[in-house]
């Protein structure tokens, strides 16, 4: 399997611009989670996701952010407008649930280094 | 809610010379402990867990952590560090009830030296 596959590995963009970081689970996996990491707070978690379904967004700092999941193997985090506070490593990770329950094993991805300027 | 701390945020060791980093969680029940790493430029790896059973658990490349329950510690330790051993390490903590995810510390950031 290829792992967690995250784009772009990299985004340069402007304060205000509509910003979209994709991610894509590894085959199987029901549970899928968006991180955020900076040298302040360290990893912080977003969202997740199980079975497409978003489970929990409390880490959702504002409304500016937003994280969709269609389908099994994709899901969107989007930010808009973007400010320079939002600058971090953005991963994703999934994991496989077991009989219904959370795995706590997680996968992550590359990451996705944003910088808004 | 649970929360972890780990101690120190920068360890600068040489090689051979042995490892320990610290990790405290606060919860009050039982639960699930981690270690996670993240080489220079690459994705976070589990290190080694801790679920149930045998409070020391080995994990890979020579990895090893103790569960201490009644000081609420997972210490990481390792005999004697490699350079390739330089990344930045994270413990992690959740309760053992299947519907919770885990709380990650800030990291320890490892620099080992040849």
């Amino acid at each position: 399997d290829a792992g967690v596959i995250q784009s772009p590995r990299h985004e340069v963009t402007e304060m205000g611009q509509e910003v979209t970081l994709r991610c894509k689970p590894i085959s199987g996996h029901d549970y899928l989670f968006w991180y955020r990491q900076t040298m302040m707070r360290g990893l912080e978690l977003l969202i997740y996701f199980n079975n497409n379904v978003p489970i929990d967004d409390s880490g959702m700092p504002e409304d500016r952010f937003s994280a969709k999941m269609p389908n099994a193997s994709f899901s969107t985090l989007k930010i808009q407008p973007s400010e320079p506070r939002d600058s971090a490593v953005y991963f994703c990770a999934s994991s496989l649930g077991t009989s219904g329950r959370m795995s706590y094993e997680q996968y992550f991805g590359p990451g996705t280094r944003l910088t808004v300027t | 809610a649970q929360s972890v701390s780990q101690h120190n945020h920068h360890v600068i060791l040489s090689e051979a010379a042995s490892l320990e980093l610290g990790c405290n969680y606060s919860y009050g029940g039982t639960v699930n402990l981690f270690w996670y790493v993240q080489y220079p430029g690459q994705h976070l790896q589990l290190l080694l867990k801790y679920f149930s059973g045998d409070p020391l658990v080995k994990g890979i490349k020579g990895f090893e952590a103790e569960f201490i329950k009644s000081k609420f510690s997972f210490n990481l330790r390792k005999p004697s560090v490699q350079w390739s051993d330089t990344a930045e390490y994270f413990c992690a903590v959740t309760p053992n009830s299947g519907y919770s995810t885990l709380t990650f510390g800030k990291g320890t950031m490892l620099l080992v030296s040849p």
